[in-house]
């Protein structure tokens, strides 16, 4: 069964500063892994995902993450934090032979002026 | 092009009663899924159809829930004789394709409180 955890439930960056998010993933069969971010009172969007093309995976905005197979790892980073950056942000994992998604437990980032 | 749409957006209600909410999912898209998420916690899988068919329930899916996909258009979730713990906001989304690879779109939620 696949699992994902995200370390660090909340996590504060100046603004102008690089923020990193942390995901670690567990599954017995090649993963696809995504992250998506949330705003107050929507509903989730797709930030980027990882599908066994290039392990650098650039998405929206400038956010971009990297598959790690060695160290199960899905991190999401972005250079140059905004204030509209605020948000929940979740990491998620579906494996090659099924159709369910799988959500971390989020990560709540705050952006300080 | 309207997104994934769910019905009502709260919903409170005494211990004990029944409520229902609804999912209407893009209309192209295929697979349907629902999903639970309390606060401070992600989403929680509970079921999805692939067209009208569910092909996968969690066990957090007791049998006070079911959902119901009948012309493999919009959803239902009803949850029956409703308990605190089933305070949440359940989530909808959809999504399309042969593969697992695609993007879920999700609505914007219904929140229950159970009094």
């Amino acid at each position: 069964a696949q699992s994902v955890t995200q370390l660090g439930s909340h996590v504060s960056v100046s603004e102008g500063a690089l923020f990193l998010l942390r995901c670690n993933y567990s599954s017995s069969v090649p993963p696809y892994l995504f992250w998506y971010v949330q705003y107050p009172n929507q509903g989730l969007q797709l930030l980027l995902k990882y599908t066994s093309a290039a392990t650098l995976v650039k998405g929206i905005n400038g956010f971009e993450a990297e598959f790690k197979k060695s160290e199960t790892s899905f991190h999401l980073t972005k250079p140059s934090a905004h204030m509209s950056d605020a948000a929940e942000y979740f990491c998620a994992v579906t494996h090659t032979g099924g159709f369910k998604t799988i959500f971390g437990a989020g990560t709540r980032l705050f952006v300080k002026a | 092009d309207t997104g994934v749409s769910q019905d009502p957006r709260h919903k409170i209600t005494k211990r004990g009663q029944n409520v229902t909410f609804r999912c209407d999912p893009i209309s192209e898209h295929n697979r349907l899924y629902w999903y639970r998420q309390t606060l401070g916690q992600g989403p929680e899988f509970l079921t999805y159809f692939q067209n009208e068919a569910q092909l996968e329930k969690s066990r957090l899916l007791s049998d006070r829930f079911s959902a119901e996909r009948p012309k493999g258009s919009f959803s239902t979730l009803e949850i029956q004789r409703t308990e605190q713990g089933d305070s949440a906001m359940y989530l909808c989304a959809s999504t399309t394709g042969e593969t697992n690879t695609g993007e879920l779109f999700f609505g914007e939620g219904s929140r229950l409180t159970v009094l």
